[in-house]
């Protein structure tokens, strides 16, 4: 079955550090574009980061500096790393496969929590 | 900086035809921004129903259809059922890796 498992999420002080986990099945994660989509409860979608097969990264101005997109072809995983948090990173994060520049295949999200 | 728009609410009647359009504060959305639609219900992972402007994706309804409408892309209803009821974003690649999210349209069906 392809699928998308996010981990890792969980409650987090403002300036802390966190790693999701998004473990692939069906396919392999190095041989299309894999991206992280967030949304705040109760808001919209907010795209946050792409990772291109031949390895180029691409982030949303509101985390470029913080975060970095990555993947592990032998565990068949995408990863975001999430340094310096902030109260607004507060979201539920979703790993996604891109085809045809488009969103396809959704993992079912993890909830990060920001807060003291 | 510009930004997506969507209409924040629709309401359309059940059987009835309602397209949710989705724009630019500055410029025209064409087909060069490859425009795809998702629809999400509470608590729920979003479900991709168009890319490329108007390919459905694979096991959505022909009662969805996508297309572009003068400077914005269009999401299209036709027949809308109960279930339609929900949350539906449409999403534009603007170039050098980056994507945007309209902020979404709340779809009543009554």
């Amino acid at each position: 079955e392809v699928q998308l498992v996010e981990s890792g999420g969980g409650l987090i002080q403002p300036g802390g550090s966190l790693r999701l986990s998004c473990a692939a099945s069906g396919f392999t994660v190095n041989s299309d574009y894999m991206s992280w989509v967030r949304q705040v409860p109760g808001k919209g979608l907010e795209w946050v980061s792409v990772v291109y097969s031949g390895g180029n990264t691409y982030y949303a101005d509101s985390v470029k500096g913080r975060f970095t997109i990555s993947r592990d072809n032998s565990k068949n995983t995408l990863y975001l790393q999430m340094n310096t948090l902030r109260a607004e990173d507060t979201a539920v994060y979703y790993c996604a496969r891109l085809a045809r520049y488009a969103f396809h295949l959704w993992g079912q999200g993890t909830m990060v929590t920001v807060s003291s | 900086q510009t930004v997506v728009t969507q209409e924040p609410s629709f309401s359309v009647s059940p059987g009835g035809t309602v397209t949710l359009t989705c724009g630019l504060t500055s410029g025209s959305v064409s087909t060069n921004y490859y425009p795809s639609w998702y629809q999400q219900t509470p608590g729920q992972a979003p479900r991709t129903l168009v890319h490329s402007s108007d390919t459905r994706s694979s096991g959505v309804p022909d009662r969805f259809s996508g297309s572009i409408l003068g400077n914005k892309a269009a999401l299209t209803i036709t027949g809308a059922q109960a279930d339609d009821e929900s949350d539906y974003y449409c999403g534009l690649y603007m170039g050098s890796g980056i994507w945007v999210f309209g902020g979404g349209t709340k779809l009543t069906v009554l």
